[in-house]
């Protein structure tokens, strides 16, 4: 069965320090990522997405991912988290075979300020 | 653009009882698709609606089901309700694949009793 797998539950870092959340995935085809935010109170919202192209993406607020085909990874990065980055951080994964996307079960970002 | 909306926010029902809940997708959009989203479990597809048909549902039993109609607002329905149906309800809105890029709704946070 296809999985999304998000290798930290929850991390905490104190401001100004760099972020790595890993995300790898388990199906070989042709693959939609992205990595969506869900900050206290609010709703899902899109930090960004590879689709194609420069494996090497930017999203808002400061964040990028790099997908690694041969790894099946694309990771969250940020080289410098604030307060505000608190949140739950989710991977996912669209195959464009069909009509859904798999989830990972989430980090929970906690900045200390 | 009005976002996603998703009626009622709370619900509190009790075992054996069914529900509803209601999305209203962003204005053109025609895709909507359904997750249930528990603490450290991320983000669980049932069903994706598109112009009124179902394309694809995820692993849940039959008591989940759905419906989209020609507005392109999707209702989902889980009938006698089982304590481990407590989860927040979240619908998603894409203009044709959800896939692509997805919209969510703030959800609809369900107790079953």
């Amino acid at each position: 069965a296809q999985s999304v797998s998000q290798h930290n539950h929850h991390v905490i870092l104190s401001e100004a320090a760099s972020l790595e959340l890993g995300c790898n995935y388990s199906y070989g085809g042709t693959v939609n990522l992205f990595w969506y935010v869900q900050y206290p109170g609010q709703h899902l919202q899109l930090l960004l997405k590879y689709f194609s192209g420069d494996p090497l993406v930017k999203g808002i607020k400061g964040f990028e991912a790099e997908f690694i085909k041969s790894k099946f990874s694309f990771n969250l990065r940020k080289p410098s988290v604030q307060w505000s980055d608190t949140a739950e951080y989710f991977c996912a994964v669209g195959r464009r075979s069909n009509y859904q996307l798999i989830w990972g079960a989430g980090t929970k970002l906690i900045i200390k300020p | 653009k009005a976002g996603v909306t998703q009626t009622p926010r709370y619900l509190i029902k009790t075992r054996g009882q069914q529900v509803t809940l209601s999305c209203s997708p962003i204005s053109g959009h025609r895709s909507v698709s359904w997750y249930q989203q528990t603490p450290g479990q991320g983000l669980q597809f049932l069903f994706e609606y598109f112009s009124e048909t179902q394309r694809n549902k995820g692993n849940f039993p039959g008591r989940f089901s759905g419906r989209q109609f020609s507005n392109s607002r999707s209702e989902m329905n889980v009938s006698t309700l089982e304590l481990g149906d407590s989860a927040l309800y979240l619908c998603a809105s894409s203009p044709d694949r959800v896939d692509t890029e997805a919209f969510f709704g703030q959800g609809t946070r369900l107790t079953v009793v």
